[in-house]
């Protein structure tokens, strides 16, 4: 059964930092991996996709990796700026349950303070 | 090209009623699926739907139901509600053309509260 993690669970960074969040998933037989994000009370934007022969992803500031033998992924975002405070969520789709799926981690909550 | 829209926004009911949330997906979009988010739970799967089709399942119970019009749309239900219900329930498109490539695009969500 896939289960997938995210650490740190919260994090708080001054504006400009460099940093990266974590994600690792249990079963490596994923189709692929996606990042979200996720506004207070809104629906969830996809910001990368990344299938499993790739090893990574990036669209401007954000860059993705995807590490399928050891079960992880991680998410770097560059020169953090406080519109990026949001909850980062990420998704591995995998054949879980009898059934092709979409498993998600329970997310990192960042802020960033100007 | 107008995102997923879902409707209602929010809503509250009483516990034992019956709500139907409505899912328009992306033009061109042929799978949707649904989505729980509670605090407690976070996001869970609850089907997928494709040319009318229910494909995929997650774990719930069978008071809760989907099916999909064959212009794509889709609606949920959820019969006798119970307070453990209350969530946000959030509806994804996709072009499903292939089951492994496709990437989900989300809409805002139906925040449903169960008094």
């Amino acid at each position: 059964k896939q289960e997938v993690t995210q650490i740190p669970a919260a994090l708080s960074v001054p504006e400009g930092e460099n940093l990266v969040l974590n994600c690792s998933f249990t079963d490596s037989a994923i189709y692929n991996l996606q990042w979200f994000r996720q506004d207070p009370g809104k629906g969830l934007t996809s910001l990368l996709l990344i299938q499993s022969s790739q090893r990574e992803q990036t669209s401007g500031r954000l860059n993705a990796s995807l590490d399928k033998s050891s079960g992880r992924s991680t998410l770097y975002i560059a020169a953090s700026q406080p519109g990026d405070s949001a909850t980062y969520l990420c998704a591995a789709r995998s054949f879980s349950g009898g059934y092709n799926k979409l498993i998600f981690g329970a997310g990192t909550r960042l802020a960033v303070h100007p | 090209k107008a995102g997923v829209t879902q409707t209602p926004r929010y809503l509250i009911k009483t516990r034992g009623q019956q709500v139907t949330l409505s899912c328009s997906p992306i033009s061109g979009h042929r799978s949707v699926s649904w989505y729980q988010q509670t605090p407690g739970q976070g996001l869970q799967f609850l089907f997928e739907y494709f040319s009318e089709t229910q494909r995929n399942k997650g774990n719930f119970p069978g008071r809760f139901s989907g099916r999909q019009f064959s212009n794509s749309r889709s609606e949920m239900n959820v019969s006798t509600l119970e307070l453990g219900d209350s969530a946000l329930y959030l509806c994804a498109s996709s072009s499903g053309g292939d089951r492994v490539r496709y990437e989900q695009y989300f809409g805002p969500g139906t925040r449903l509260t169960v008094t």
